[in-house]
């Protein structure tokens, strides 16, 4: 139980292109929706935390008109990066947990971005 | 300031050598503790959540244990599969659940 998928795993696109990345909760109802960004060697930074049909909370210095992110469902998350640039390359996860309370979030695998 | 500090940064170990990954924590109003596993390229694997100090969590051979400073993740009899990062957070109370997260432990179990 408890799992998360992403898709795609791996995208390269070119520079000024949109990427979409999906995250689906496949056997529960997510509460909350996160979106992380891992550079190499370090942990992860929290870029946003969203609700099923609410507004996401961006993180400080994340650019909310550059990644988009909506959640449209219980079990779906989008995250959209739009006019990506080279330095938009990441390695972009997302994570879901359910419930009100102080409860463990379940990843997703990742989405390796490479922007050239 | 909130914070969370893994140590050893890196630790190679022989299989069948245990040992201990340590998470210090220096927050305001702890509300969970998180210990996962991270392999290169992939993202992380939940293992266990401690709530309250005392508390002791088991699988296989991990055993996560959790004091009002500091939580430690014993690892008994390794097998190379075993090597990973092996990270720590935290949350605190409030309504956005955010985690701090430790920079990780990376462990290598050799053959």
């Amino acid at each position: 139980g408890a799992v998360v998928s992403q898709h795609p795993s791996r995208v390269i696109c070119k520079s000024g292109t949109s990427v979409k990345i999906e995250c689906r909760s496949l056997d529960f109802q997510a509460t909350t929706m996160f979106w992380y960004r891992q550079f190499p060697k370090q942990s992860l930074m929290l870029m946003a935390t969203s609700n099923e049909g609410s507004k996401a909370t961006y993180e400080q210095g994340v650019e909310k008109d550059k990644f988009l992110i909506n959640h449209a469902s219980l079990t779906l998350s989008t995250l959209t990066v739009t006019s990506a640039h080279p330095e938009d390359s990441s390695f972009y996860i997302c994570s879901a947990t359910v419930g009100a309370g102080y409860n463990e979030q379940f990843f997703g695998p990742g989405t390796r971005l490479t922007v050239l | 300031e909130d914070q969370v500090t893994q140590s050893p940064e890196a630790l190679r170990l022989q299989e069948g050598e245990s040992s201990s990954l340590n998470c210090s924590y220096t927050v305001s109003g702890l509300r969970g503790l998180f210990w996962y596993r991270q392999d290169p390229g992939k993202g992380p694997e939940f293992l266990f959540t401690l709530y309250s100090a005392g508390e002791e969590k088991e699988k296989e051979r991990l055993k996560a244990t959790l004091t009002k400073k500091e939580s430690f993740l014993h690892i008994t009899a390794p097998k190379p599969e075993d090597s990973a990062t092996y990270l720590c957070a935290v949350v605190l109370g409030g309504n956005n659940r955010k985690l701090i997260w430790g920079l990780g432990t990376s462990l290598a179990v050799n053959p």
